[in-house]
């Protein structure tokens, strides 16, 4: 079992609707969380981060964090067609590293 | 720089010679990462520097990778012996501070796509 979870989709939404991307993590001593955008051929960016448990807005984006069902979730609001891109979730469980998914490709749709 | 620099952008080797890949990162940032990218999946993570010391290279595949930062900025990931399965694309991140610290963030570069034939 991979230590970050994610459906690898292609979820597709028509453009408008939220987005609802899901994650999930095997090690309950993580303590950061984030979320990444990856456009096709382009590197990883950094789109919103949580440490604590409840939802962080920032925009269209929030993120939600339930540390004891160890989930992670971001909710992108009056999805975009430059919204399409592969969402990745990572999760620092306090060592040397960011542990990624294997992304989800999300698919907007005009 | 303005952000992590990698270079080459593209890498075509034949299998078995050796590839060097080049990192700038952010002036001044005491972490440095580098992940290998398989087409279609996340980044898996290689090795870490908190400034010139590798902390950790557990997730180095074989000891025919290689990395170092002798003075605590440029990296270069090396790879000898070139196979097919190495065939990535290879990023490089940093972050301000060492890694652990609260609300630490990394950025990444644009990455090296290493081709192997």
């Amino acid at each position: 079992q991979k230590e970050v979870e994610q459906n690898s989709g292609p979820l597709s939404v028509p453009e408008g609707a939220i987005a609802s991307l899901n994650c999930t993590y095997s090690d309950r001593v993580s303590q950061s969380f984030f979320w990444y955008r990856q456009y096709s051929g382009k590197s990883p960016e950094l789109i919103m981060s949580i440490y604590s448990n409840g939802d962080k807005e920032d925009g269209r984006f929030t993120a939600q964090l339930n540390k004891a069902s160890q989930y992670v979730s971001l909710l992108i609001r009056d999805s975009q067609p430059s919204d399409s891109a592969t969402y990745l979730c990572a999760v620092d469980n306090a060592g040397n590293m960011l542990t990624f998914g294997g992304g989800t490709r999300l698919m907007v749709k005009p | 720089g303005a952000g992590v620099s990698q270079s080459p952008r593209y890498k075509v080797a034949k299998r078995g010679q050796d590839v060097a890949l080049r990192c700038d990162p952010i002036s001044g940032h005491v972490s440095l990462f580098w992940y290998q990218q398989a087409l279609g999946q996340g980044p898996e993570f290689l090795t870490y520097f908190q400034n010139e010391a590798q902390l950790d290279k557990s997730g180095l595949p074989s000891d025919r990778f290689f990395a170092e930062r002798p003075e605590g900025s440029v990296s270069t990931l090396k790879i000898q012996r070139t196979q097919q399965e190495d065939s990535a694309v290879y990023l490089c991140a940093s972050s301000l501070r060492s890694w652990g610290q609260a609300n630490e963030k990394l950025f990444f570069g644009s990455g090296t796509q290493l081709s192997v034939l």
